[in-house]
């Protein structure tokens, strides 16, 4: 399964909000009813954090001002106020069949 | 608190090995299942393989079947990537994960710092 992002880059602005999209080459719903779509964050110098798992679901200690939302192809990561400390590459990846994640979107101020 | 911390990695030839170690700490490692992910610069990351608590089960992407073994020590909390026949292709940063995999979770909730292997002549 391919998962492709859009945009590559994205620019914001601190306080505002911010989107990312991500779309995969084939549905991410699971013969078990669930879609295994999740998304992290690469912090510079820091390692990968989970931050939403299966479309929705925000990881232990992750702040609300980070959402998921989509179904069977499309989905999306919302960051509500952007702060300083999210920058950073954001990725979706699929645990619905083995593993593949997308090529990486890059959040700057 | 979680702690995965990788090393071994190095600048080795093609059709050379190398050995990756993933500390693990902060949790009961032998009731997760273990994984490798590696990055190329400016790509995003690969899912290399996969081990079973007991490693009664393990995976592996296409690309490194036959060259590459996951292990484990669960008495260490350790975790082995053992890449043999490498190849240039095979350039990247390799991070240990932790798998959360179970009735309906499937998710890669915590990360090492990662250990770079270069190959290169």
């Amino acid at each position: 399964i391919v998962m492709t992002q859009t945009p590559l880059s994205l620019p914001v602005t601190l306080g505002q909000p911010a989107s990312i999209s991500c779309r995969s080459s084939q549905s991410l719903v699971h013969s078990d009813g669930n879609t295994y779509l999740n998304w992290l964050q690469q912090r510079p110098g820091q390692p990968l954090r989970l931050l939403i798992y299966k479309i929705s679901d925000r990881f232990s200690g992750v702040p609300d001002r980070f959402s998921g939302s989509g179904a069977g192809t499309d989905f999306t990561l919302k960051i509500s106020r952007v702060e300083a400390e999210d920058v950073g590459l954001y990725y979706c990846m699929q645990g619905t069949l083995w593993w593949t994640f997308g090529q990486g979107t890059r959040v700057e101020i | 608190e979680v702690h995965l911390v990788e090393s071994g990695g190095a600048l080795v030839q093609p059709g050379g090995s190398l050995r990756l170690t993933c500390e693990a700490s902060g949790f009961t490692f032998s009731r997760y299942w273990m994984s490798w992910v590696r990055q190329a610069p400016g790509k995003g990351p690969e899912w290399v393989a996969n081990i079973r608590q007991d490693e009664s089960e393990k995976y592996y992407v296409d690309s490194v079947k036959g060259r590459f073994t996951v292990s484990r020590d669960n008495a260490k909390n350790s975790l082995y990537l053992q890449m043999n026949s490498l190849r240039v292709e095979d350039t990247a940063a390799y991070y240990c994960a932790r798998l959360d995999y179970r009735d309906s979770i499937r998710m890669f909730d915590f990360w090492g710092q990662g250990t770079q292997v270069t190959v290169s002549s």
